[in-house]
């Protein structure tokens, strides 16, 4: 099966830099995923990691390490926009299915 | 591209009725189809996949005479929510993932909250 976790609240002021991480047990790896989501909306694409190392995509970033079964989003800059839940996925199964860690709720304070 | 809709975004029902909720791909075509649900400040729990013209799987503990999933077409798969309880109310997110692909990435439909009364 699969076991995802990362922290459930984070606090960040404006302008400031927030890394979000998340550790994973998987059997077999099909890459990462990183979505936002705002309250009652549906989740937003982020990321997707398949080899290690870093990725960058503007303010914001994702990092994977397969050897330690970590990853972690990077965002850079915080906007009071950004404040969200952001969810790691790891895809699994025939279908590759995506089972979500917990969400991580960022607030981003003025 | 690859926009995924949901219908209809919100619905109220009575207890005892049913609620049909559509997921359709606007502009790529899905073999595969999955749903979602989702309580307040919780994460997305997936209910099942679904598979074009075939029976769709089901997650542990999610009754499938409940929740009925057809996938009719490669751009269309219904959620219906029979009997429906006051414990029902939930967001329900579809996703899917474009035919053509060969990642893993799948499109997220806006969700349809469902409030049973």
């Amino acid at each position: 099966g699969q076991n995802i976790d990362q922290p459930t609240e984070m606090t960040a002021t404006e302008g400031a830099i927030v890394q979000i991480n998340c550790t994973y047990q998987t059997s077999g790896f099909n890459g990462l995923f990183w979505y936002q989501q705002h309250a009652g909306e549906a989740p937003t694409f982020l990321s997707y990691n398949v080899l290690d190392g870093l990725e960058e995509k503007g303010r914001f970033s994702s990092f994977l390490s397969r050897s330690k079964g970590y990853s972690y989003l990077l965002l850079k800059e915080l906007q009071m926009k950004d404040s969200a839940s952001y969810l790691c996925a790891v895809p699994s199964g025939s279908a590759r299915q995506l089972t979500f860690g917990s969400g991580t709720q960022l607030t981003v304070l003025p | 591209g690859a926009v995924v809709s949901q219908h209809p975004s919100r619905v109220i029902c009575k207890s005892g009725t049913s609620v049909k909720i559509e997921c359709r791909s606007l502009d790529f075509q899905a073999t595969t189809m999955f749903w979602y649900r989702q309580f307040p400040k919780k994460s997305l729990m997936l209910m099942a996949t679904s598979n074009e013209g075939s029976k769709a799987t089901y997650e542990q503990g999610v009754e499938k005479d409940k929740f009925l999933i057809n996938h009719a077409s490669l751009t269309l798969s219904t959620l219906t929510v029979t009997s429906a309880h006051p414990e029902d109310s939930s967001f329900y997110i579809c996703s899917a993932r474009d035919r053509t692909s060969g990642s893993s990435e799948q499109y997220f439909g806006p969700g349809t909250r469902l409030t049973v009364t």
